[in-house]
């Protein structure tokens, strides 16, 4: 069992409302991801971050923003929710300096936006 | 940009048959093919990985072939379970930090 955790697990929440999606690893990986997964499966990329104060934005575009201050935590952020960002969200980490480049996915957080 | 196309984005299998899903890659750069399995409820799980100096491995009932001239790999799962039934993503990595996934592959093995 991969040691990332994403709070919370199910969000449901109305329209213009601040939320923040929690992710977490205890592995010291230095690269985090976070992907949007539609019904349909399919997994895009919408932040990821090399290190401790580095952060990208993926190639899905995103009204979220992250924030990487410590090695372990990589929040995501909606300043204002809206129906259109109902998805799974799924966080991931990665280690560097390795020919490959496994990633371990988290839970996943299921936003509804009301 | 690069891609991986994936086939089939749906797959029914008798318990015991055979599934096999197949990748194609567009950057010829790429080095490692990793495999994950995504239950309901649950992240993408790394199942197998072939890297590009390899051919084909093979853990138990899960084989991966690759074939780098055609830019073909594919996942072979024999004598099928139900609790194979799950949502299959191949991927391909060619350095720094992306890693470019596949559509997905819904795989359900009837009982």
């Amino acid at each position: 069992e991969a040691d990332i955790y994403q709070t919370p697990r199910y969000l449901v929440i109305g329209t213009g409302k601040k939320i923040t999606l929690e992710c977490s690893q205890t592995m010291g990986h230095d690269k985090m991801y976070w992907y949007q997964q539609d019904p349909g499966m399919e997994l895009h990329l919408i932040h990821y971050s090399y290190g401790v104060n580095s952060t990208e934005k993926g190639d899905l575009s995103s009204e979220s923003t992250v924030s990487r201050i410590r090695t372990e935590h990589f929040p995501l952020t909606l300043e204002s929710a809206r129906p259109s960002h109902t998805s799974q969200y799924l966080c991931a980490s990665s280690e560097s300096g390795t020919g490959d480049n496994e990633q371990f996915f988290g839970p996943g957080t299921r936003l509804t936006v009301l | 940009g690069e891609n991986v196309e994936q086939h089939p984005s749906t797959l029914s299998v008798q318990e015991g048959d055979s599934a096999v899903i197949k990748c194609t890659y567009s950057d010829s750069a790429s080095n490692y093919f990793p495999w994950y399995k995504q239950e309901l409820g649950k992240g993408p799980q790394l199942i197998i990985d072939i890297r590009s100096n390899v051919g084909e491995k093979k853990d138990q009932r899960i084989a991966v072939t690759l074939n780098k001239t055609a830019k073909h790999f594919s996942l072979h799962i024999t004598e099928t379970q139900p609790e194979d039934s799950a949502v299959y993503f191949c991927a391909a990595f060619s350095g720094g930090f992306k890693t470019i996934f596949g559509a997905g592959t819904r795989l359900f093995v009837k009982a």
